[in-house]
């Protein structure tokens, strides 16, 4: 079983700064991938980033990276140079890597980012 | 190249009536899953299909029934609609190898009076 938690209901930023957004998880897994999702106020989910667990690399895309701490089951978001664009609800999630045919998301219940200009 | 789609983007219902909920997606994937979005829940797996002809339960699947009509469609039907089950509803899709990244549709927000 997984599971995802995200400890920080709602955060801000000013534009232009940088945030951290928090997650931690647990997994009987030895192999998973890890994601964060971007709901803005239209609800579509769009895939922000992904991070595959045995690599030890942290995953960037642009203004967007990870922080993979695989010990802690840390995997913290950093969106540098904020845009109010990137307002909108963050979700952690987790899904297996391999076995079975059920690679169903576990989410976290996510974060509310506000970005003030 | 649409990506995954689903209709209606918005019902409202009585209790008890029924309604399905349609998906359809164009990426040739696998695995197709429906959730359900409700305010600081996160989505919750009702029901996914591995492939075209299977179907299984997931977190909460009461109250629901699905159908895997091809690879490309998969419905979701409340047959008899109940106020708890407002909610917004995701469909998303896979490919069974490589990464398992999860592609959604647009939601559909269901309100049942």
């Amino acid at each position: 079983a997984q599971t995802v938690t995200q400890s920080q209901p709602e955060m801000s930023v000013q534009e232009a700064e940088t945030v951290t957004l928090s997650c931690t998880y647990d997994t009987s897994e030895s192999d998973y991938y890890l994601f964060w999702y971007k709901q803005p106020p239209s609800r579509q989910m769009i895939l922000v980033i992904r991070q595959e667990a045995y690599k030890q690399q942290n995953a960037t895309e642009n203004r967007f990276s990870v922080n993979f701490q695989k010990a802690a089951k840390s995997f913290s978001l950093k969106i540098s140079d904020s845009q109010l664009g990137d307002a909108a609800m963050y979700f952690c999630a987790s899904t297996r890597a391999r076995g079975g045919s059920n690679y169903k998301l576990t989410f976290g219940k996510g974060t509310l980012l506000t970005v003030n200009p | 190249n649409a990506g995954v789609t689903q209709t209606p983007k918005f019902q409202v219902l009585k209790t008890g009536q029924s309604m399905t909920l349609q998906c359809a997606q164009d990426m040739n994937h696998n695995s197709m899953y429906w959730y359900r979005q409700d305010p600081g829940m996160g989505l919750r797996l009702i029901y996914y299909s591995a492939s075209e002809g299977t179907t299984d339960k997931g977190e909460v699947p009461n109250g629901y029934n699905v159908s895997r009509l091809n690879k490309r469609e998969f419905s979701l039907r409340l047959e008899s609609a109940a106020p708890s089950q407002t909610s917004v509803y995701f469909c998303a899709s896979s490919a069974d190898r490589g990464t398992k990244t999860q592609y959604f549709g647009p939601g559909t927000r269901l309100l049942v009076l």
